[in-house]
């Protein structure tokens, strides 16, 4: 099946600094999604975004499905973006295959 | 309109006991997913039910069952627990919408955390 690598495993950052997530696929995919798990542990949808680019306030994400990547954009980063970062793979209607997270903490 | 909603929040049960989760899905979805996240990893698939019938399942051994009820909300049932099986149980709801793109996307509740001692 489908294997999800993320990088950095860990990242630091000073608030208002900006950062690029990266997630690398195997295979092709088809409805990939990024979610930010917080710490209480509620995984919250961030993008659906199998290709192209999408943005949402200070978020963005990017994936180019040919060269098997996506990336998460985070710009003016907040102490409220930290927590685990993840991207998933939903394949074709059954289960979704994780990568192992990016954790970012956030520094005020 | 709420979201997947999980019950219990918190759960602790000793080794050897037998422990049932609860999931209702978001409304107008109807299959049912749960994930099992050990501390520290991504969420690993345990198993999927859509029409009341598990459809797919993960590397998890027979000691994980599970149901789905003609609302479509769904229980996850763990016997003979085992320390190992101490993690946050995850449960998410499918979206598919084919309006030209279709888009298949996955909601998640909050989660039960299980501990075992």
């Amino acid at each position: 099946g489908i294997q999800v690598e993320q990088s950095p495993p860990d990242l630091i950052l000073q608030e208002g600094a900006n950062s690029t997530l990266r997630c690398n696929f195997s295979d092709s995919v088809n409805n990939l999604q990024w979610f930010h798990q917080n710490p209480w542990g509620q995984l919250i949808n961030l993008f659906y975004i199998p290709s192209g680019t999408k943005q949402n306030g200070r978020l963005s994400a990017t994936t180019v499905a040919t060269e098997r990547y996506s990336l998460l954009y985070i710009s003016s980063s907040q102490t409220t973006d930290s927590g685990v970062y993840f991207c998933a793979e939903h394949t074709g209607g059954f289960k979704t295959i994780f990568g192992a997270g990016t954790r970012l903490f956030v520094k005020a | 309109d709420a979201g997947v909603t999980q019950s219990p929040t918190h759960l602790i049960k000793t080794r050897g006991q037998q422990v049932t989760l609860r999931c209702s899905p978001k409304s107008g979805h109807d299959t049912v997913s749960w994930y099992q996240q050990a501390l520290g990893q991504g969420p690993q698939f345990i198993f999927q039910y859509y029409e009341e019938e598990e459809r797919q399942r993960g590397n998890f051994p027979d000691r994980f069952s599970g149901h789905q009820f003609p609302n479509y909300s769904s229980e996850l049932n763990v016997n003979a627990l085992l320390l190992g099986d101490s993690a946050l149980y995850l449960c998410a709801s499918r979206e598919y919408l084919d309006r030209g793109d279709s888009t298949d996307t996955q909601y998640f509740g909050p989660g039960t955390r299980l501990t075992v001692l």
